[in-house]
C-alpha cells in the first residue's frame, strides 16, 4: 500500500470515550502533520512532528494528545472531547516541512 | 488577519464554461500549492508553483503566481462536472522549513 493512510474514516464517539486515530505513510518522508477541517474555516494546522519530533504545536487543547512513535506512523489519541471538536481530521507527510505536502482521505469525527 | 484569501467562496458554472480562482496574500509566497478536495475526504495535489511569473498547466487546469509573489490564480477551461470539488490553496509564507498555511478554500459546481 502506498501514500498516506487514516484509519478509521468514521468515528463517532461520547464525551467520556476515549480513542485514538491513526496514520500511516509509506513515502519515506519525515515530516507529519494533523490537521482539523471544520465547515467554513481554513484547514488548522494542529501538530507537526519532523524526524518523530514534535516541532509545533498550535495551541491544541490537551484533550488531543499526538504520538510519533516512529516516521511512518501518526497517532491522535482523544479523551474527554467536546461536540465542537467534531471535524474532519487530516493526517499529512512530506519529504522535510516546507515542501508539497500529501494528505490522507482523513477521518470524520462526529463527538455526540 | 487571514494569510491566504481565497475568492470567491463557492462558484456554479454550465459545464464547457470557463473559471478563475484566487489566492493572495499580503506577504511574499516562497511556495504556492494547488489542491482539490472532494467533500469529505483528503486533499488531492495539483500544482507548485515557486517562481515569480510561473505558469504550469496539467489537462484543462492552469495554475499561475504573480511576478511579486503575492497571487496565485487558477484558471479552469472548458469545466466538466470531475472538475467540482473544494480547491485549496496553501502557501510557504516563510523562507524556513515551516508548515504551509491554508486558505479557506473555494467550493466548485459545475452543472451541465
Amino acid at each position: 500500500e502506498t501514500g498516506v493512510t487514516q484509519t478509521p474514516r468514521h468515528l463517532v464517539m461520547g464525551m467520556t470515550n476515549k480513542k485514538s486515530l491513526k496514520c500511516e505513510q509509506h513515502l519515506g518522508h519525515n515530516a507529519m502533520y494533523w490537521y482539523k477541517q471544520s465547515a467554513k474555516k481554513p484547514l488548522e494546522l494542529m501538530f507537526v512532528y519532523s524526524l518523530e519530533e514534535r516541532v509545533e504545536n498550535n495551541s491544541v487543547p490537551s484533550r488531543f494528545s499526538p504520538e510519533c512513535p516512529n516516521s511512518s506512523h501518526l497517532f491522535l489519541h482523544l479523551h474527554t472531547l467536546q461536540p465542537e471538536d467534531s471535524a474532519l481530521y487530516l493526517c499529512a507527510s512530506s519529504p522535510t516541512q516546507g515542501y508539497e505536502q500529501f494528505f490522507g482521505p482523513g477521518t470524520r469525527l462526529t463527538v455526540l | 488577519s487571514q494569510e491566504l484569501e481565497q475568492s470567491p467562496q463557492s462558484l456554479i458554472v454550465q459545464e464547457g464554461k470557463n473559471l478563475t480562482i484566487n489566492c493572495t496574500s499580503s506577504k511574499t509566497l516562497y511556495g504556492l500549492y494547488w489542491y482539490k478536495q472532494k467533500y469529505g475526504e483528503g486533499l488531492i495535489f495539483l500544482m507548485m508553483l515557486q517562481k515569480g511569473g510561473e505558469e504550469k498547466s496539467h489537462e484543462k487546469i492552469t495554475a499561475k503566481l504573480d511576478e511579486k509573489k503575492q497571487q496565485s490564480s487558477l484558471h479552469i477551461t472548458a469545466s466538466q462536472p470531475s472538475h467540482a470539488g473544494i480547491y485549496l490553496c496553501g502557501a510557504d509564507i516563510s523562507s524556513g522549513n515551516t508548515p504551509l498555511v491554508f486558505g479557506k478554500g473555494t467550493r466548485l459546481s459545475v452543472i451541465a
